[in-house]
């Protein structure tokens, strides 16, 4: 089955304790991104990678790290979460990227995060 | 501020009503989507419009991309408790950064 793998769903830590949410995706699909979801404020991306070894920064990356080593993981690292890091957070793919029409995003089913 | 500002917020209706969300910026984006998502799930895409001033149907659900490519609307027809959920717009523009709509949340009541 296609999907979008996401772990853990739910995480409560306190300040200050690096973790790391993982993404793995089984379409082979070369785009991959992360987005955040806060109550009136929809999805808001944090970092995106075009490809192996290519990240790039989407809206609100402070705070947040990724690597992509390997086409299938894109894992989402928080050094030192703060409470304002507390939100739901979603990993999406796509096979041809947003830039070409039709470049549909396929959804984790999101990793909720308490920072306390 | 959000690039994409959808209205309405919220919206709580009776099963069979009609209803139009919004889905407005100053930008021009390349291509429009809209997706749904319910709760507990990430969201999924419903359609796609890529050129100024096309509609396009989804059984109930009429999308429709503005002349100018800065805005989107969704009508849905004798809404159904099966249509909850939260309708999400997405814009692409230059670059791989995909921008996404505040989000409106739909509740029909049966």
């Amino acid at each position: 089955e296609a999907q979008v793998t996401q772990n853990p769903r739910y995480l409560i830590t306190v300040t200050g304790k690096k973790l790391t949410v993982t993404c793995s995706q089984n379409m082979n699909h070369e785009y991959m991104s992360w987005y955040r979801q806060d109550p009136g404020l929809g999805l808001r991306q944090i970092y995106y990678s075009m490809n192996v070894e290519v990240t790039d920064k989407g809206d609100v990356p402070e705070g947040y790290k990724v690597s992509r080593k390997e086409k299938r993981n894109f894992p989402l690292i928080l050094e030192s979460p703060s409470p304002n890091q507390t939100s739901l957070y979603f990993c999406a793919s796509s096979y041809r990227g947003v830039l070409s029409f039709g470049g549909e995003l396929f959804f984790g089913e999101g990793s909720r995060l308490t920072v306390l | 501020t959000q690039l994409l500002e959808q209205s309405p917020q919220f919206l709580s209706i009776q099963e069979g009503e009609n209803l139009t969300v919004y889905c407005n910026s100053s930008s021009v984006f390349s291509s429009l989507q809209w997706y749904r998502q319910e709760p507990g799930e990430g969201p999924v895409l419903l359609v796609t419009v890529v050129t100024g001033g096309e509609v396009k149907k989804l059984k109930r659900l009429t999308f429709q991309f503005g002349d100018a490519r800065k805005d989107s609307s969704l009508h849905i027809t004798a809404a159904q408790p099966g249509d909850t959920g939260l309708y999400l717009c997405a814009g692409a523009r230059t670059g791989n950064q995909f921008y996404f709509g505040t989000g409106t949340s739909l509740t029909v009541i049966p």
